[in-house]
């Protein structure tokens, strides 16, 4: 089993639609939580970070943070055709960041 | 420079042949770490340096793959014997501090092919 597991998608939603991405983890110790966003043939870029339980709000993106159910999440809403990448979810307890295999999501103009 | 910098963005290597991937990280920053991604996947860790020293290399697939950062700034990464499957983009990060909350800054990635 992975370390952090991802819905390997594709997600596709219409334009101006939700997108609801989820990520769950197997160390319990671990301590921070990234999305990173990775266009095609592009490196990945960080989107949002969270560290503690609850939920966290920048512009259009929302992450989520549940400890105790070992699980992450990022909600777009008004998803936009540029919003169209691969999401990749990435934790770390110490140093290293693990990453899971993505979401390719696909915003439908 | 602004970012971190991969060079060569693209590398084509013959089976056999040994490659150097350099990463010139963002100024300062202490912490350096190299990735693999194979297509269609999430990058996996290599190996890991805060400044000079080289922490962790649990990531690095065989004694074929070496990194160095002789003086806490450029990193090289080098394959030896190239394989088939070591076909990925490398990419490297760099972060300002050691902490876990420190967010990592990637640069573009070398494309490497084995033929």
């Amino acid at each position: 089993q992975k370390e952090v597991e991802q819905n390997s998608g594709p997600l596709s939603v219409p334009e101006g639609a939700i997108a609801s991405l989820n990520c769950t983890y197997s160390d319990r110790g671990s301590q921070s939580f990234f999305w990173y966003r990775q266009y095609s043939g592009k490196s990945p870029e960080l989107i949002m970070f969270i560290y503690s339980n609850g939920d966290k709000e920048d512009g259009r993106f929302t992450a989520q943070l549940n400890k105790a159910s070992q699980y992450v999440s990022l909600l777009i809403r008004d998803s936009q055709p540029s919003d169209s990448a691969t999401y990749l979810c990435a934790v770390t307890g110490d140093y290293k960041l693990s990453f899971g295999a993505g979401t390719t999501v696909t915003v439908r103009a | 420079g602004a970012g971190v910098s991969q060079s060569p963005r693209y590398k084509v290597a013959k089976r056999g042949q040994d490659v150097a991937l350099r990463c010139d990280p963002i100024s300062g920053h202490v912490s350096l770490f190299w990735y693999q991604q194979a297509l269609g996947q999430g990058p996996e860790f290599l190996t890991y340096f805060q400044n000079e020293a080289q922490l962790d290399k649990s990531g690095l697939p065989s004694d074929r793959f070496f990194a160095e950062r002789p003086e806490g700034s450029v990193s090289t990464l080098k394959i030896q014997r190239t394989q088939q499957e070591d076909s990925a983009v490398y990419l490297c990060a760099s972060s300002f501090s050691r902490t876990n909350n420190s967010p990592l800054h990637f640069g573009n990635g070398t494309r490497l092919t084995v033929t």
